[in-house]
């Protein structure tokens, strides 16, 4: 599996932008980069995802490095709400049963604590 | 949508009896996952389910663990004889392969064996 590693915690003020970190030096060229958060005491809860190019959605931004050895999660302005675990996760395709899909697996990902 | 649903959310047993838990996936999903979390080993998958079928079950732990899904709508997760070392908390997920990477976690069943 390629693995990606993270800082094991991140602090931040409410309101700041939030600069969350993953390299993965072995990531293959089909390798989706996801992010996946898990809020306190519930299931994880999907962020965003990216291939290639840089992504923005409602919750995230998601900046890949050119070589994509590396991406960034940006919260523009973190909330209270955000506090949470992020992980990072390349998603690969796997074959079984002579079927493809997209297996998810989780590190040990990065605590976000958000300071009012 | 309701969202993915699990029951019981809590389950406490003594060792050497049988638990199933349950999930109900999004409907229209036809992809289903079960993942168990500890402190020790983090979010781990245990099996995939593609349109009913068990697809790769390569996580399962061993024979006391069993996963079914009769149909769409409904799948369980059953250990038998269960352990003090299943203790963790036990996530479905559900997805649309094909179209959509995302998956959608249901609140978990927190299980404990005493």
């Amino acid at each position: 599996d390629a693995k990606t590693t993270q800082p094991n915690s991140m602090e931040s003020n409410e309101e700041e932008p939030v600069h969350l970190p993953c390299n993965h030096s072995t990531i293959s060229g089909t390798d989706y980069i996801h992010w996946y958060r898990q809020l306190p005491s519930q299931g994880p809860e999907y962020v965003i995802h990216g291939l290639t190019s840089n992504v923005n959605n409602r919750m995230a931004s998601l900046a890949i490095a050119e070589d994509r050895k590396s991406s960034t999660l940006i919260l523009h302005r973190a909330t209270l709400r955000d506090a949470a675990v992020y992980y990072c996760i390349l998603r690969d395709l796997r074959k079984a049963g002579g079927t493809s899909y997209g297996k998810l697996t989780f590190g040990q990902g990065t605590i976000l604590t958000v300071h009012p | 949508d309701a969202g993915v649903i699990q029951s019981p959310r809590h389950e406490v047993t003594e060792m050497g009896q049988e638990v199933t838990l349950r999930c109900k996936p999004i409907s229209g999903h036809n992809s289903l996952f079960w993942y168990r979390q500890t402190m020790m080993r983090g979010l781990e998958l245990l099996i995939y389910f593609n349109n009913n079928v068990p697809i790769d079950d390569s996580g399962m732990p061993e024979d006391r663990f069993s996963a079914k899904m009769p149909n769409a709508s409904f799948s369980t997760l059953k250990i038998q004889p269960s352990e003090p070392r299943d203790s963790a908390v036990y996530f479905c997920a559900s997805s649309f392969e094909r179209s959509s990477y995302e998956q959608y976690f249901g609140p978990g069943t927190r299980l404990t064996v005493t």
